[in-house]
């Protein structure tokens, strides 16, 4: 079956450090590919998404390619903030839409100042 | 985005008890809600997708019997964990979801059976 692997956490870095968080998938089809965070006490957000090979999402700074050679799905920032921290969550859809979804294990992210 | 709301963000109850969450879109009517599990530093598993109106449809390995949902409004599902056990303390999470949008989350109810 799909399944979506990401770099293990916690991840602790500096304010303005270059952030990236590495995610795999494996899917038979061609998935939808997702972002999304959760702040503390919240539920989970969109952050950002690509429908199809070499599509690129981005949003609040931060980007993510669909490699379908590499079966990747990064997400990066330039520039990290404190309020960044949170968990990321990456994600498949085979449905297309951002409905049913095969997630990663998410990855703790810790902004200090 | 829209807002999903979900009820209690956290219960203890004692083992052999059921517990019922709720999942609530406020501001959109949800044809299609989701439910998923997540255990301490593993991914959210989808347990089940229900439909308003129609049986729900649940994943492989989970018992129906178990975790019982309803979706009786195009606003609320309910998920009843049966018999609660010490091994049905998780992190339970619902989305919502209208015809072709993305689904919205609520933000989790932590269920600890003692």
């Amino acid at each position: 079956g799909d399944s979506v692997t990401q770099m293990e956490g916690p991840v602790t870095l500096s304010e303005e450090a270059f952030l990236t968080i590495n995610c795999t998938y494996t899917a038979t089809g061609y998935p939808s590919l997702f972002w999304y965070v959760q702040y503390p006490g919240e539920g989970l957000q969109l952050l950002l998404k690509a429908t199809k090979a070499d599509d690129k999402g981005s949003n609040k700074g931060f980007e993510a390619t669909y490699r379908k050679e590499t079966t990747s799905f990064h997400l990066e920032k330039g520039s990290v903030q404190v309020s960044d921290s949170a968990v990321y969550f990456c994600a498949l859809s085979d449905l297309g839409g951002a409905q049913k979804l095969v997630f990663g294990q998410g990855t703790r992210l810790t902004i200090n100042p | 985005g829209a807002v999903v709301s979900q009820h209690p963000s956290w219960v203890i109850c004692k083992s052999g008890t059921s517990v019922k969450i709720e999942c609530r879109s406020l501001d959109f009517q949800a044809t299609t809600m989701f439910w998923y599990r997540q255990f301490p530093k593993q991914s959210l598993m989808l347990m089940a997708t229900s439909n308003e109106g129609s049986k729900a449809t649940y994943e492989q390995g989970v018992e129906k019997d178990k975790f019982l949902i309803n979706h009786a409004s195009l606003t609320l599902s309910t998920l009843t964990v049966t018999s609660a056990h010490p091994e049905d303390s998780s992190f339970y999470i619902c989305s919502a979801a209208d015809v072709n949008t993305e689904a919205f989350f609520g933000q989790g109810t932590r269920l600890t059976v003692v």
